[in-house]
């Protein structure tokens, strides 16, 4: 069975990092890209960036180029979202998800909650 | 970037409707394009990939068409269970994009 389990949510200052994380299993975790998708209290879904965790390869959305960074340790089968700096902007929830050939997205983790605040 | 436009934003409708959801792309598109459910506190749930493919598991009442620059989700007969907000999704080239969401409400 494919799954994707998120890690747990989160509550931090602005100005201060963090990185949160996807694994993967019940299935070959290079053979698939996956994307990370914001969502905003109350708000669409946002597509943010992808990796392909075989080679690292990634693609980054350019309304999120240079705020985030996403990574993957294929060695866990497990992929990464950073913040160097949050904002309050950033709380929303997370998800990860994988990425069909034809793009779309057929696993979806449960979601990490991030929240920013002062 | 190619932007996706939903419409409507919001629909108000009655168990037994058929319910259409209109996705316009601000260019041609490739038919890579994804039709997702998603309730309240709950990730997406993929329905239809690849314009017209329905994902296993996903009723029959739900369908998808469309080419080029427009695209619709059909629900036949609108069920209780279908009360939801419902985002389109394009992937060309790298990048992929999702519509801003139709919300199904009981009217």
């Amino acid at each position: 069975e494919v799954q994707l389990v998120q890690s747990g949510a989160e509550v931090k200052k602005p100005g201060e990092s963090l990185k949160i994380s996807c694994k993967g299993s019940g299935y070959i975790f290079t053979n698939y890209w996956i994307g990370w998708v914001r969502q905003m209290p109350g708000k669409g879904l946002e597509w943010m960036g992808i990796i392909y965790p075989g080679d690292s390869g990634t693609r980054y959305s350019p309304s999120f180029q240079g705020q985030v960074t996403i990574s993957a340790d294929k060695s866990i089968s497990t992929a990464y979202l950073q913040w160097s700096s949050l904002k309050a902007s950033d709380t929303a929830i997370y998800y990860c998800a994988r990425a069909e050939l034809g793009g779309a997205f057929e696993y979806w983790g449960q979601g990490t909650l991030v929240t920013v605040s002062s | 970037d190619i932007q996706m436009t939903q419409s409507p934003s919001t629909l108000s409708a009655s168990v037994g409707d058929r319910v259409t959801i209109t996705c316009r792309a601000s260019q041609i598109t490739s038919n890579w394009l994804a039709w997702y459910q998603q309730k309240p506190g709950k990730a997406p749930k993929l329905l239809i990939y690849e314009a017209s493919s329905l994902e296993s598991g996903v009723p029959s009442r739900f369908s998808g068409s469309g080419s080029g620059t427009e695209f619709t989700l059909t629900i036949s007969s609108l069920q209780p269970d279908d009360f939801a907000t419902y985002y389109c999704q394009q992937y060309n080239t790298y990048l992929w994009t999702f519509g801003q969401g139709t919300k199904v409400e009981i009217k």
